[in-house]
């Protein structure tokens, strides 16, 4: 109940095309979805984060879609560009797991130029 | 500049021997993680620690062991009980009153 499921594993899209990242999870509990994106050989770093009173957040090219129902939610990069190679993580935070962050397996993102 | 920095940034070791990875932090953060990032796994939490002198074990603590003596400072220390040891080893801190976790650049262990 504490897992996070991401898909796909990895993906290929070409230069200004639309990347789309998705998330699911269990525990409704959760009240944190953050993105991460770690470049090759890097830490991760905060991308985007959205909270479970709103259903989107946009941030310049990236937006967070939030579907409470569903227990999903998804990450979109508009006009993806070759910078944006690196991989993602979706995580989620909060309820039972507390101080823990949750994150999901990671998604490897080539954008061709 | 405020930030985490993890030492050394490669690290190898050879079977059976104990093997001490650094982290500090200058972001006066309460709370400091370790994570281990294998291919394909995401991140597994080993421990973490929300105070000085306090600390817990996470998803993977076997073969692991931490300190926290010092609120800048939470050194991991990979152990020769720790079976696959070779991996990516990522610090992190945060503060209470935000979400967000502020990664170091990692260590890379590789067990000859």
């Amino acid at each position: 109940q504490q897992q996070v499921k991401q898909s796909p594993q990895s993906l290929i899209v070409q230069k200004g095309g639309i990347s789309i990242i998705n998330c699911a999870y269990e525990n409704t509990a959760f009240d944190y979805f953050p993105w991460y994106q770690q470049f090759p050989g890097k830490g991760p770093a905060l991308l985007i984060a959205i909270r479970p009173d709103v259903s989107e957040k946009k941030e310049g090219r990236f937006t967070i879609s939030f579907n409470k129902s569903a227990k999903q939610f998804s990450l979109h990069i508009m006009d993806s560009q070759p910078g944006d190679s690196a991989t993602y993580f979706c995580a989620a935070k909060g309820g039972t797991g507390g101080f823990k962050t949750i994150f999901g397996a990671g998604t490897r993102l080539f954008v061709k130029a | 500049d405020g930030g985490i920095t993890q030492s050394p940034k490669y690290l190898f070791r050879k079977e059976g021997q104990n093997v001490t990875l650094s982290c500090e932090q200058n972001l006066n953060h309460d709370a400091m993680y370790w994570y281990r990032q294998d291919p394909g796994q995401g991140l597994r939490l080993i421990y973490y620690s929300q105070i000085v002198n306090d600390f817990q074990k996470g998803d993977i603590a076997e073969g692991y062991s931490v300190s926290r003596e010092k609120k800048e400072s939470f050194p991991l220390t990979v152990t020769s009980a720790q079976k696959n040891p070779t991996a990516f080893y990522l610090c992190a801190s945060s503060t209470p009153d935000t979400d967000t976790q502020y990664f170091g650049p990692g260590t890379r262990l590789t067990v000859l």
